[in-house]
Formats: C-alpha cells, structure tokens, sequence
C-alpha cells in the first residue's frame, strides 16, 4: 500500500514561515490534501488539491506538490496555528481504493 | 452549513459488537460518498471505510475487512458502521466524514464530525 512519511515535529518562531513535507513515491502524480487537527478536536480542511483553500482559511496557508515531496506552508505564523497537520491522498493503486494518510506532523509556535 | 453528528460509542468488551451512527445535515447526503476514520490515543488518522452516494458500493481497510460493516440510510441522512469481533486495537475516536468537494470525486474529507469514542476492554 502507498506510504506517506511526513516529520514529527516541525517548530517556529511567530511571524515566521513553517514548511511541513510530506514524502511519497511520485506523489507529485497525486493529488494532496492537508487537515489541520487541535487537540481535542476534529481535523478541519486546510488544502486540497496540493494548493487550493476551502473558504474561510486564511491566505497565510498554502501548499505545492512535485516529485516525491509535497509542502504545506504556513507563512506569518500565529500561537494560533499550533496543531497536528497530516497530508492526505487517495491511491487505487491495489485491489480496493485506499484513503492514505501520512503520520503526522506537530507545529509548535516558539 | 455541513453538520455530522456521530453517536454509538462506548465501552465493549473484546469480541464484541457496536453500532456507529452519523447524523448528516446541510448538504443533499444521498449524492456525497462517506467514509468512517478513526484515531487511535495518542496516534494519528487512520481511514476505515467508506460508502458510495448509493449505497450500492462499499470500501474497507485490511484492518478492519470482515469485521465491519459500513452502511446508509439515505432517507433518514445517516451513515452507520456495525462493528463487530472487536479488539483492543480499534479502541478510537471514530469520525465520520464527507467525501468530495463534488460528489463525482470523493478523494478528499470536506467535512467532520466530532467523533465518538470507542473502548475496547475487559
């Protein structure tokens, strides 16, 4: 089955620039989606389709998917922004589609 | 607005059973596929199952394959997922999700509920 690897953990000063990657054979064939998860909530939509924004999510979040890597990133980062990101794709490369999700990754604003 | 409404959980002992129940409204629920994921403590997001607009088509993880069952009711705008021969291992918040940002490509969750834990212990 397809595997997504993103890091554990990525940390930021505010007001700077987070990256959050996500590792995938040829996943720059894909298309990407990301959800942003606060403790003790439910995942929330952030981008989809490697680059595009639901409504109601700010500018300061977009994405970019190529090769073998896509990125999330976040610029201006606010304490706000502090939560799980997980990348997200939908594979049919096996006998059944499969909705893949990579591991996870924790923002923490400094 | 999308609401879903997820309700069922508890505590089980192992090998047994629970029905899941999801309460969708703000969206036509019969047109849209819907997909059951489920976070383990601490862990991170693990898909389930899900289930075409129709009905007529159904999806599981290796996971989970022969042990549970997704289903819908689309007159009562309810997604379901019995579970049965349960084990320590699918003790998770379960949530049920909407799949598509229109419903000919159901790739991508654009909505969730809040999640209903389920315990699986002796």
């Amino acid at each position: 089955s397809y595997v997504l690897t993103q890091p554990p953990s990525v940390s930021v000063a505010p007001g700077k620039t987070a990256r959050i990657t996500c590792g995938g054979n040829n996943i720059g064939s894909k298309s990407v989606h990301w959800y942003q998860q606060k403790p003790g909530q439910a995942p929330v939509l952030v981008i989809y389709y490697d680059s595009d924004r639901p409504s109601g999510i700010p500018e300061r979040f977009s994405g970019s998917n190529s090769g073998n890597t896509a990125t999330l990133t976040i610029s201006r980062v606010e304490a706000g922004d502090e939560a799980d990101y997980y990348c997200q794709v939908w594979d049919s490369s096996s006998d059944h589609p499969d909705w893949v999700f990579g591991g996870g990754t924790k923002l923490t604003v400094l | 607005e999308v609401q879903l409404l997820e309700s069922g959980g508890g505590l089980v002992q192992p090998g047994g059973s629970l029905r899941l129940s999801c309460a969708a409204s703000g969206f036509t629920f019969s047109s849209y596929a819907m997909s059951w994921v489920r976070q383990a403590p601490g862990k991170g997001l693990e898909w389930v199952s899900a289930i075409s607009g129709s009905g007529g088509s159904t999806y599981y993880a290796d996971s989970v394959k022969g042990r549970f069952t997704i289903s819908r009711d689309n007159s009562k705008n309810t997604l379901y997922l019995q579970m049965n021969s349960l084990r320590a291992e699918d003790t998770a918040v379960y949530y049920c999700a909407k799949a598509g940002i229109v419903p000919a490509n159901p790739w991508v969750f654009t909505a969730w509920g809040q999640g209903t834990t389920v315990t699986v212990s002796s």
